[in-house]
């Protein structure tokens, strides 16, 4: 079963308003979640790194006060879109674990965000 | 700059050939390197994850192999299925606590 839970799949929202997007990591504590984009066709890139009970920290060209991430507790980070506009709607993808070299690092399921 | 680059971008082989997708990184100072399946529309899979220190990795069909020193892996696919269409992802990590640098993929098409 799936190790890192992330809710919506998928949805649409109306220009303007903003989208909350969760990420659960169900079987172990995550106190480092990173979140990526990934537009039609493109590869996965970096938005942020969230930290449990710290500020994240975001990739050059990332808007933080756009992309509001809170990691409150070790199993959940979340990314909020506020103010969407059309051009932010791509999918959206956290990850948890890794921190040890044999580590696999697990993915949730990501979320479609579309917005008209 | 680390990069990741995937060859080639696409490839289309009919079903029960063997194939070999690439993958190089510019910086072989890598803590591991793992490669992903990522299906329309859908998250990722981790398939393989191969430590700094390993050489290969296998599971059933699937075989990864890392070379450091020239900063490559390579995928290696068995008797392909229709059902191995998908992207293929290679990702590398540089350090413990340190995100993924992703190559932009393989989209692979097996033909039945």
């Amino acid at each position: 079963g799936a190790v890192v839970s992330q809710h919506p799949s998928r949805v649409i929202c109306k220009s303007g308003t903003s989208v909350k997007i969760e990420c659960r990591s169900l079987d172990f504590q995550a106190t480092t979640m990173f979140w990526y984009r990934q537009f039609p066709k493109q590869s996965l890139m970096l938005m942020a790194t969230s930290n449990e009970g710290s500020k994240a920290t975001y990739e050059q060209g990332v808007e933080k006060d756009k992309f509001l991430i809170n990691h409150a507790s070790l199993t959940l980070s979340t990314l909020t879109v506020t103010s969407a506009h059309p051009e932010d709607s791509s999918f959206y993808i956290c990850s948890a674990g890794g921190a040890g070299p044999g580590n696999t690092i697990y993915f949730g399921e990501g979320s479609w965000l579309t917005v008209v | 700059k680390q990069e990741v680059t995937q060859i080639p971008a696409a490839l289309s082989v009919p079903e029960g050939e063997n194939l070999v997708l690439n993958c190089s990184f510019t910086d072989s100072a890598i803590y591991n390197l793992q490669w992903f399946r990522q299906d329309p529309g859908k998250g990722l899979t981790s398939l393989l994850l191969i430590q700094s220190s390993q050489r290969e990795q296998t599971s059933g069909r699937l075989n990864a192999s890392l070379d450091k020193s020239s900063g490559r892996s390579t995928l290696y696919i068995a008797a392909s299925q229709p059902g191995d269409s998908a992207t293929y992802l290679c990702a590398v990590k540089y350090s413990g606590n340190t995100p993924l640098v992703f190559g932009k993929g393989t989209r692979l098409s097996v033909i039945a």
